[in-house]
């Protein structure tokens, strides 16, 4: 079965640092979105992502995080500037198109500030 | 924005028991209301979608009933087994949006 796959699985930086969070998608799937989830708490949307252009961003995905398909495969979240907040689990998925049948999550990045 | 409300937080059935996790929503423009199954240390995994236009749907032992006048849909998992032990996530999709608003989550034990 066709998965979303997510790069590294545990990320630890120190506050302050950038950080790149790397997902390859399904190869036919056309929507990517990253969604966090705070130790404990629900899982959270930032952005979706089509045709190379945001399609939707949360209140959360502010100025510093970005997003990018720099080639055919890969899809990334960069932080540019981690703060302690920032510690959670963050997920990569992809759908087939919108309002497709489900989202198809990856298995996370956990990502802890120190 | 979408809120989603989920209850209960908990869960713990005998195996064999049938278990019943229940959560509304705010937006009336809501048009589809996935849920999520997640195991420690991975990813939510799909395991039911409903659409706005469908009141319920099956699949083997597991059942999502959608209630649009009161805005809430509910998961039936029957005859459990220990390996649904797991944190359930429902979730509402914006009818043109793109974004998946959760719930915050039960946790199933089967014993």
């Amino acid at each position: 079965e066709p998965e979303v796959t997510q790069t590294p699985s545990h990320q630890v930086t120190q506050m302050g640092q950038e950080v790149i969070l790397r997902c390859v998608p399904i190869s036919n799937h056309l929507y990517f979105y990253w969604y966090r989830q705070i130790l404990g708490q629900k899982v959270e949307f930032l952005v979706s992502f089509y045709n190379n252009e945001i399609s939707e961003k949360s209140e959360i995905f502010d100025d510093q995080f970005s997003v990018e398909r720099p080639d055919g495969s890969n899809f990334t979240l960069k932080l540019w500037s981690t703060k302690l907040e920032d510690s959670a689990m963050y997920f990569c998925a992809s759908s087939e198109r919108l309002g497709a049948q489900g989202y198809t999550f990856g298995s996370g990045t956990r990502l802890t500030v120190v | 924005g979408e809120n989603v409300e989920q209850h209960p937080s908990t869960l713990s059935v005998q195996e064999g028991d049938s278990a019943v996790i229940k959560c509304t929503y705010s937006d009336s423009a809501s048009n589809y209301f996935p849920w999520y199954k997640q195991e420690l240390g991975k990813g939510p995994q799909l395991i039911i979608d409903i659409r706005s236009n469908v009141g319920e749907k099956k699949d083997q032992r597991i059942a999502v009933t959608l209630n649009k006048t009161a805005k809430h849909f509910s998961l039936h998992i029957t005859e459990t087994q220990p390996e649904d032990s797991a944190v359930y996530f429902c979730a509402a999709k914006f009818h043109s949006g793109y974004a998946l608003n959760f719930g915050k989550g039960t946790s199933l034990l089967v014993t």
